[in-house]
């Protein structure tokens, strides 16, 4: 079956810290993993898009990794801030021409000053 | 423009109401997408839309019907719903079907009452 299982559940953190966010997926033949922000009551935001082959990809404070023979990824948040209090979903694409996503059950980031 | 616009922003309707909700995209996307998310849950698709074409409709009850009326719009009507059905309705659109990056709209707040 396949599954995205995100880790933790919720997190808390101070402004100005650094956090990683966990992905674990079963889904196959896999394609593609992303990485979206959820801001409470409003549509997701795409941060990071990785392919087979792509090991790390960056966008400003957000870095995310993939290891496709673990099937696992990470979301790291450099130098947080107070706007990085979001819910964060991972989301896999399988490579059979599904039209669907497969959505991870999220992190909820909460970051405090 | 890379926005998904939905209206409105919040409803509330009893359950011998009927309305509609509205999403329009101008990003030439010929997928589009209806999910429902409910608190603290990662998002459920509903219906699909190929070319303005239904081509997949997760066993969604009858009360919830799609209509896409062009490329860039889509349209969900609501008719007899009930309590659990309140939710945050969100509409996402996409290049193609598969495997491209999904766009979210900002999501509608309904309360069914």
């Amino acid at each position: 079956k396949n599954q995205v299982e995100q880790s933790p559940q919720s997190l808390i953190i101070l402004e100005g810290k650094n956090c990683t966010l966990q992905c674990n997926y079963t889904v196959s033949p896999f394609s593609n993993l992303r990485w979206y922000k959820q801001d409470t009551g409003r549509g997701p935001v795409s941060l990071t898009i990785m392919t087979f082959s792509e090991n790390t990809k960056s966008n400003g404070r957000y870095t995310a990794t993939l290891d496709a023979d673990t099937k696992q990824s990470s979301l790291h948040i450099t130098a947080s801030q107070l706007s990085d209090s979001a819910s964060y979903i991972c989301v896999v694409s399988a490579a059979s021409g599904t039209y669907k996503y497969i959505f991870g059950t999220g992190t909820r980031l909460k970051v405090l000053a | 423009d890379t926005e998904v616009t939905q209206t409105p922003k919040h409803l509330v309707m009893g359950m011998t109401n009927k309305k509609s909700l509205k999403c329009e995209q101008h990003m030439g996307h010929r997928a589009m997408y209806w999910y429902k998310q409910k608190a603290k849950k990662p998002p459920e698709l509903m219906f699909v839309y190929s070319y303005e074409k239904l081509s997949i409709n997760e066993s969604v009850p009858s009360r919830f019907s799609p209509e896409c009326p062009n490329s860039s719009l889509l349209n969900l009507h609501l008719h007899a719903l009930q309590p659990e059905d309140s939710a945050l309705y969100l509409c996402a659109s996409s290049q193609g079907v598969k495997e491209e990056t999904q766009y979210f709209g900002p999501g509608t707040r309904l309360l069914v009452l």
